[in-house]
């Protein structure tokens, strides 16, 4: 089955600065990577995905890459905000499978 | 439109107790799917529907666990003889179809004491 790792744990950064958070999946017939945002009490928010035909995809301040070779997909987040706050999860899954999550990157945006 | 919802939002129990979670996914979402959240853990896959079916049961903790889903709709997840460290947030999330984007609900808060 599949299984998805991601890097790093926790992650803190100036508020302005770019954060990149990692992960990497085992199944290469994966070819669904979304990306939740979980503030501290909420429920997860879808933020942005990526399917395996598709290299990047970008929303404002938020891009999402993917390789298959690698078998790897970041998350991008520029000019980072107080706001930006949380725990992201990747997750990837495909057609008939459900999906698997990552452990998740606590970020902290320091102002 | 409506988002999924689940009920109850807060339970307390007491250990060896039965409880019954519900979840009420979007209208027209094929694909329901079960997880549980353990204080400051990451998301844990418990069970997922394509329709009325759980084709993959091997993420539920133990065999006190069950799901059930009817009229490819409403799900209910049960946890019979309640222990503490069943204590977590259990999520509940639909999509349109299983490759498709997860919208999670509030969740249910468990307590066991």
């Amino acid at each position: 089955g599949e299984n998805v790792e991601q890097h790093p744990s926790t992650l803190s950064v100036q508020e302005g600065d770019s954060a990149v958070i990692k992960c990497t999946y085992s199944d290469s017939a994966s070819n669904y990577f979304p990306w939740y945002k979980q503030e501290l009490g909420k429920r997860p928010q879808l933020i942005i995905d990526i399917r395996s035909n598709v290299g990047e995809k970008k929303d404002q301040r938020i891009a999402v890459t993917l390789n298959k070779t690698a078998k790897h997909f970041s998350l991008h987040i520029t000019e980072t905000q107080p706001e930006d706050s949380a725990v992201y999860f990747c997750a990837g899954g495909n057609y008939g499978q459900n999906f698997v999550f990552g452990p998740g990157t606590r970020l902290s945006v320091l102002p | 439109g409506a988002g999924v919802s689940q009920s109850p939002s807060n339970k307390v129990t007491e250990k060896g107790k039965d409880v019954e979670l519900r979840c009420d996914p979007i209208s027209g979402h094929t694909a329901l799917y079960w997880y549980r959240q353990s204080l400051g853990q990451g998301l844990e896959f418990l069970i997922y529907f394509q329709g009325n079916s759980a084709p993959d049961k091997s993420g539920l903790p133990s065999d006190r666990f069950s799901a059930e889903r009817t009229g490819g709709s409403v799900s209910t997840l049960t946890i019979q003889r309640t222990q503490q460290e069943d204590s977590a947030v259990y999520l509940c999330a639909s999509s349109l179809e299983l490759d498709h984007e997860q919208y999670f609900g509030p969740g249910t808060r468990l307590t066991v004491t």
